[in-house]
């Protein structure tokens, strides 16, 4: 049963333009997560937010930045997509620090 | 801060064999330790966890023991199934910390 939707599945793009991915959690939770999935599985964390407040910022590039209009959403936006930055987006929901429920991904391809 | 080390994949097995992936940890506090599995086309879900030290998890046939002393977490199935091909992530989670995961490893299972 999917709890975390995130649109679009895909999206293709050139370097320089703006992206931006959303994510809903219809579970009540209260912690929302974005990692990023590189081609060899690798799971990074990027961001989360508890509470419209942004708990964790790993340091990533300034053209990253989550966008969250309440505790059930939480979006990502990158200003001018450079090609490393083709991966999956995952996005995670979670009450405290207890199991993450994760959506199905965005797969971002920078040509 | 907190690490994660896990089997390097792939690992390709055939259907009836044990299967064991091993995955160790660092941390300085008291964390909670999780298996996670990616199936194509999917987030990663809950395979089990254990928060307290000396016990085990368990699920669909596979197992951990979440070994203090040793700070290990090693996932075993005494015989895989070709639907157990998938990518495993051991991860902890700390208070206050966004979880985190090991590099991932990849089973496939030929039958």
């Amino acid at each position: 049963e999917t709890a975390v939707f995130q649109t679009p599945n895909y999206h293709v793009t050139q370097v320089g333009n703006e992206v931006s991915f959303n994510c809903k959690q219809t579970l009540g939770h209260d912690t929302m997560y974005w990692y990023k999935q590189d081609s060899k599985k690798l799971l990074k964390i990027m961001f989360s937010y508890n509470n419209k407040q942004l708990i964790v910022n790993e340091t990533v590039p300034r053209r990253f930045s989550p966008q969250s209009s309440d505790k059930a959403h939480l979006n990502l936006r990158i200003k001018s997509v450079e090609p490393e930055d083709s991966a999956v987006y995952l996005c995670a929901s979670s009450h405290g620090q207890d199991t993450l429920y994760f959506g199905a991904g965005t797969r971002l391809s920078v040509l | 801060g907190d690490s994660v080390t896990q089997t390097e994949g792939p690992v390709t097995l055939s259907e009836g064999t044990s299967l064991t992936v091993n995955c160790s940890y660092e941390t300085k506090q008291y964390p909670t330790l999780f298996w996670y599995v990616q199936y194509p086309g999917e987030g990663p879900q809950l395979l089990f966890k254990v928060p307290k030290a000396n016990e085990k998890g368990s699920n669909r046939g596979f197992e951990a023991t979440y070994n203090k002393e040793a700070t290990s977490f090693h996932l075993q199935k005494a015989s895989v199934q070709e639907s157990d091909s998938a990518v495993y992530y051991c991860a902890l989670s700390n208070n206050n910390n966004a979880p985190r995961f090991g590099a991932g490893t990849k089973l496939s299972v030929k039958p």
